[in-house]
Formats: structure tokens, sequence, C-alpha cells
């Protein structure tokens, strides 16, 4: 059975910074792109970053690019996002997801971490 | 970049009634469109991919059409465990990004 679990999730100040991790089971975690997607309070999802199955590509939404970090370690099938400068606007919750081997769709999500960003 | 416009944004049902929510892409799409269901506190689910095709293991009461630009996922004979937010999703290839509709939430009487 597929398992994605994140955790890190928490209250950090606006400019903190935060580390997420997905913990992957159930399938052969290295032959997947994952995403990270997230929802704030009352909106709809956003996609916020990709990974290529070996770390080679990334890709992020603009609103994050150059603060967020998407990472990979295959040995411990286990994703991650490094979340810096963090802004109230970053208030979500964020899913680990994976990416569909035959369509690159997403085909299974975790339960969500609760990210907010409040002084 | 294509836009999802997905509606209704809430929806009320009775049991044994029959829903259509829809997604409609800023531009031609192909069959690029998939739906998920997520309930309060649990991972969302993948219901139907390729705008038509049934996720194995999922019920046929669910079930989609579409292609291009408009699109439809379709509940029959809808159950009190339908009770949950819907949500479209399409993706890019290059680069590879997503792309998400508003969401519909469904409440059942």
């Amino acid at each position: 059975e597929v398992q994605l679990v994140e955790s890190g999730g928490g209250l950090v100040q606006p400019g903190g910074s935060l580390r997420l991790s997905c913990a992957a089971s159930g399938f052969t975690f290295s032959s997947y792109w994952m995403s990270w997607v997230r929802q704030a309070p009352g909106k709809g999802l956003e996609w916020v970053a990709n990974i290529k199955q070996d770390g080679s590509e990334k890709y992020y939404v603009d609103s994050v690019k150059g603060r967020f970090t998407i990472s990979r370690d295959n040995a411990k099938n286990s994703l991650y996002l490094q979340m810096n400068s963090l802004r109230a606007e970053d208030t979500a919750v964020y899913y680990c997801a994976r990416v569909g081997a035959v369509t690159p769709t997403i085909d299974y999500w975790g339960q969500g971490t609760l990210v907010t960003v409040s002084s | 970049e294509t836009t999802l416009t997905q509606s209704p944004a809430f929806m009320s049902a009775t049991p044994g009634d029959k829903v259509n929510i829809s997604c409609k892409a800023s531009q031609d799409i192909d069959d690029d469109m998939n739906w998920y269901q997520q309930k309060p506190g649990e991972a969302a689910i993948f219901i139907i991919q390729e705008a038509t095709t049934l996720v194995p293991g999922i019920s046929p009461r669910f079930s989609g059409s579409g292609y291009g630009t408009d699109f439809t996922l379709t509940i029959n004979n809808i159950e009190s465990e339908d009770a949950a937010y819907y949500f479209c999703l399409q993706h890019d290839n290059f680069p590879l990004t997503y792309t998400f509709g508003q969401g519909t939430k469904l409440e059942i009487k």
C-alpha cells in the first residue's frame, strides 16, 4: 500500500525557516517524480514544486522560487521541502504527492502538514 | 499557462441524486483532466484519470466526460459517504507543472 506521511509543520514567524519531510513507503521511491502541493485556508490547491527521480530536475511555482528548495534522499525514501524567508501567505496545509509512472499526473497524496506563518 | 475554472464551489445533494461538477480549461488540453476526492483529515483519492477513465478500485457510480476544454465529473446515485471536497487537476509537460480547479464541496443532506 502506498503511503506518504508528512511531518515538520508548525508555527513560524515571518522571515523564519522550516523543513518539511515526507516519508514514503509501499513503492519504489527512487522510480517516481515527487511533488509538494499546498492549500491555504479557504483557498484552492496550489502546486509548489516537483523533483525528478534522481533529483536532477526541479521545478517551482514562481511565488516560492529562491525561497523554497525541494530535495530527496532515495536511500531514506524521503522527500523534503526547505522553506526559507517565510511569509504570511505561505500559511497552508502542505501535501506530499507522488507523480504517476505512466502519465505524469498525481496519483497518490499524503494527509498534509500545517504550516502557519505568524508573529 | 492553462487555468481551470471549476463549478460550483458548493453543492448540496440528497441520497440517490445525480450530481455534475464542471471544470473548464482556458485552452485545449485534450484529455489531460483528472479528478480527486478529499475528505477532511484524509489523503486525497484519485478517482478519474485522462478525463474518462475510472481509477481501479473506485466505485462505478463515478464517471468522467469531456475533451478539449469542457469536462464533467458525474456522481450517480449519491450516497452519504460521497460527502467530500472534489477537485480537478491538469498538468503541463515541459516543464512539469500542475494546475488545479478551485474545488467543489459536496454536502449530502
